[in-house]
């Protein structure tokens, strides 16, 4: 099982280039999550999605765009990356066999993005 | 809000316990624990519910106060194994695992 598969693993742009985290889940997961996660501050989401076709933000949006046209890819854009944007981004999903709340998040390995 | 996690770093040598607290300013429905080791992605270690409803690991335990909106993560008899930065996230009323607020983290290092 690949479980969630994320790449690059590692990125480097310069400032204002646009680029795609790709995301990507063979467990038939209905949610999946982008989280970023920076020295001393914890995983913080970006953005989420509860199904295809729905996404919605999570507490850090700006500067990053999601879409979700199949359950499987929950791609994660950059449309003018900023310096601000330098850190460790994480892909997650579960499923929804369980209670509210009570889903297991399986993570993806992480893209390293360094922008100059 | 992000919940608060104490303390920030911890040293134990092998065999020693441990506690993680996790505290909230807002009412908590579910509260996860993920470990993560350097350079890698955060792994599933337990979630609590609201209501007393676990699940987890068997080596690790954990409690969820209702009333301080806290959780505690027991780690004990240490093993090296056991190293790296612990997180608490946090999902409140309505809210789904997709959702959850995590804590900056703990990290863990034991040492022989």
């Amino acid at each position: 099982n690949a479980g969630v598969t994320q790449t690059p693993k590692f990125q480097v742009l310069k400032t204002g280039q646009s680029m795609t985290l790709q995301c990507a889940q063979d467990m038939n997961h209905e949610y999946m999550s982008w989280y970023r996660q920076d020295p001393g501050m914890g995983l913080r989401l970006i953005h989420y999605s509860v199904g295809a076709g729905i996404t919605d933000q999570g507490e850090v949006p700006n500067g990053y765009n999601v879409s979700r046209s199949t359950t499987e890819d929950f791609p994660l854009r950059l449309l003018s990356a900023a310096p601000s944007q330098t850190s460790v981004y994480f892909c997650a999903s579960s499923g929804t066999g369980g209670a509210y709340g009570a889903n297991v998040l399986t993570f993806g390995a992480g893209s390293r993005l360094t922008v100059l | 809000q992000q919940p608060v996690q104490s303390p920030q770093a911890v040293i134990l040598r092998e065999g020693e316990d441990a506690v993680i607290n996790c505290s909230s300013s807002k009412a908590l429905y579910s509260v996860h624990w993920y470990r993560q080791k350097h350079g890698e992605a955060p792994v599933f270690l337990m979630i609590l519910l609201k209501g007393g409803e676990q699940k987890g690991h068997d080596k690790i335990s954990a409690s969820f106060n209702e009333k301080k909106q806290q959780s505690s993560l027991y780690l004990t008899a240490s093993q090296l194994s056991y190293s790296g930065t612990y997180f608490c996230g946090t999902a409140y009323s309505g809210a789904g695992s997709y959702q959850l607020t995590f804590g900056k983290g703990t990290k863990l290092s034991v040492i022989p």
